[in-house]
């Protein structure tokens, strides 16, 4: 069964630091997602991306966040001086149509910001 | 601030009973809704979804009503299983404002055997 993977599971990294956070959607969707859950906390959305552009975002996707589509496969989310208050699970996620539907979630990548 | 929540963060059932994870929502421009699974250390997972023009829906083993009188949602499954123990999350999307969904905060459902 086709799923979203994301890469790298966990990632520790100093405050100020730059972080990538890698995701491989389902290959035949078209819509890509953000979200993020603090540790015992809903998940919260980010952004959504489609047709190389940002849809959506959220109050929380700042200056600091950005994001990408370099090549067919690839989504990522990068976070350009991390914060404290940055230590969360990023969740991925993809949608073959429009709409908010039933997205498909990655497993996630823990971020932890010292 | 917060336009999803659940009644209890936690519901302890016995194998087999049926279980009942309410959600109340505050936005009655809300037009779908969804509900997801998440076992730790992974992500959300699809259970089931309901759009506003409807008040139920079935799939397997689960239920979701939807009061729009009372802006109340609710999960239903029926015969709980030990692999249903998970966090469950509703969602709520308002259409003419794009696709993001908004979460509640979750309830953990426990199945002892």
């Amino acid at each position: 069964e086709p799923e979203v993977t994301q890469t790298p599971s966990h990632q520790v990294t100093q405050m100020g630091q730059e972080v990538i956070l890698r995701c491989v959607p389902i290959s035949n969707h078209l819509y890509f997602y953000w979200y993020r859950q603090i540790l015992g906390q809903k998940v919260e959305f980010l952004v959504s991306f489609y047709n190389n552009e940002i849809s959506e975002k959220s109050e929380i996707f700042d200056d600091q966040f950005s994001v990408e589509r370099p090549d067919g496969s690839n989504f990522t989310l990068k976070i350009r001086s991390t914060k404290l208050e940055d230590s969360a699970m990023y969740f991925c996620a993809s949608n073959p149509k429009e709409g908010p539907g039933e997205l498909f979630f990655g497993e996630g990548s823990r971020l932890t910001v010292l | 601030g917060e336009s999803v929540g659940l009644h209890l963060p936690t519901l302890s059932v016995q194998e087999g009973d049926n279980s009942i994870i309410n959600c109340a929502y505050s936005n009655s421009a809300s037009d779908y809704f969804i509900w997801y699974k998440q076992e730790s250390g992974k992500g959300p997972q699809f259970i089931i979804d309901i759009r506003s023009n409807m008040d139920k829906r079935q799939g397997q083993r689960v239920t979701v009503l939807l009061n729009k009188t009372v802006k109340h949602l609710s999960l239903q499954i029926a015969a709980t299983q030990p692999g249903d123990s998970a966090v469950y999350f509703c969602a709520e999307n308002i259409s003419q404002a794009g696709t993001a969904l908004i979460f509640g905060k979750g309830t953990t459902l426990s199945v002892s055997s």
